[in-house]
This record gives C-alpha cells, structure tokens and sequence, in this order.
C-alpha cells in the first residue's frame, strides 16, 4: 500500500484567510514533504520532515508554516496568502528522506 | 550545480505503439538515484520507475523500462504497447545519495496516445 491522502482537495481563501492543508500516510514512513506545483511546471519542494523534525526549508515565506504533529500527519498552515501562491500543493512520504517518495493527489488551491 | 534535461515538451504515439521519452542530467556525484513519475488529469503523482546508479541493470516495470547510460548521463523511458491510460505528463527526477530528500525534476514531457 502506498497511499498518501490529502485534504482538503480543493480550497478557495481569501488574502486574509487562514486555513491548513492536511496529509496523512499510514504507511510507517518517516519522511514527509511539501512541494509546490504551478501549471505545466515540475514540482518545487517546499519542506521535508525527517522523523518528526523539519530537515529542509527551502527558503518559503513565512506565510507557509509546516508542522508535522506525529509520524503519520503532515499540515501546512496558510495564512495572508497571495494570489501568486494559487497551485497544485503535493505532499509526499518515504522509508525514509533517501528512499523513494510517494505522492498524495494534492491539494489545488486558489487564493482570491 | 545539478541539472535534470527533458528536451521534449510534447510526444505523441499510436495505441498499442512504442514511444520513447528523453532525459539528460547533469551530476558529478557518484550515488544517485533516477526516477519517472507518471501525472496524469487527475493530478496525481505516480511512481513509473527507479534506477540506482550503482546498478548497471536497465529497470523494467511491466510495459515500461529504461535506457541508462551512465556515461553518457542519460535516462530515457520507454513505454511499449501504449494505452489510452498512458496519456499524461512524465517527469525525470533525480536525487543524490546523500541528500535529504531533494528530488529534482526536469520540466516534464506531455504524452499524448492516439486511439
């Protein structure tokens, strides 16, 4: 089984919103990430969690704030977004940070 | 600074019909991995196929294989007996041995099958 689940799978906010992104993978991985994916473009990783602790952060706006509650849950909190951060936001999992990663179906999200 | 290459934005193929997707990178590591994820309308990122470097084996999953070559810092896929349900885009992806988890992807291929 490799499944990761995200909800919600489609959000709408405003700029002065705050709302959260939830993942969740039962899959005993101890890595987790967010990636970012505009239209017609590659993935861009976000953050990664290894074993609970955040390993990366790609330089992301403070507006982005991860937090990953136990192994199998992963949440990205928003708030006073812009409308340039409407994308696709993809979590994935893996054994570990150097194993294979799997990806939930994303999160497509629209900030007005 | 490492690099992966997709140099065809689009490809198309007959059903039932062979095609090949291009990948190139640029590394002067030793330990790496390669990968092609399949996306889909749906969104979703789907794990196609991994190569380890160390493995001089070509990987092989079902209708679908790859053509590394080391040397020449190429990883292309091939899809055989394409189906409607292989329409999507496909990423190359590359990730050192050492690194924390960072996938980099190429910009991506869009396949489309033609019934």
């Amino acid at each position: 089984d490799t499944e990761v689940t995200q909800t919600p799978k489609h959000l709408v906010m405003g700029m002065t919103n705050k709302k959260s992104l939830k993942c969740e993978q039962h899959m005993g991985h101890r890595a987790m990430y967010w990636y970012k994916q505009k239209a017609k473009k590659p993935p861009e990783l976000m953050f990664v969690y290894s074993y609970e602790k955040l390993s990366i952060n790609e330089s992301v706006p403070s507006r982005f704030s991860p937090e990953c509650p136990n192994s199998s849950l992963l949440n990205l909190h928003l708030h006073a977004l812009q409308p340039e951060d409407s994308a696709l936001y993809l979590c994935a999992s893996s054994k570990d940070s150097q194993e294979t990663q799997y990806f939930g179906p994303g999160t497509r999200l629209l900030v007005l | 600074a490492q690099t992966v290459t997709q140099s065809q934005p689009e490809m198309s193929v007959q059903e039932a019909e062979t095609v090949t997707l291009s990948c190139t990178y640029d590394t002067s590591e030793s330990d790496y991995y390669l990968f092609w994820y399949k996306q889909p309308p749906s969104r979703q990122m789907i794990l196609v196929i991994r190569q380890e470097a160390y493995k001089q084996q070509n990987a092989t999953e079902n209708r679908f294989s790859v053509n590394f070559q080391k040397a020449a810092k190429s990883f292309s896929l091939k899809i055989s007996d394409s189906q409607l349900g292989d329409a999507a885009m496909y990423f190359c992806a590359y990730r050192w041995g050492g690194s924390q988890g960072n996938l980099i992807f190429g910009k991506g291929t869009k396949l489309s099958v033609k019934p």
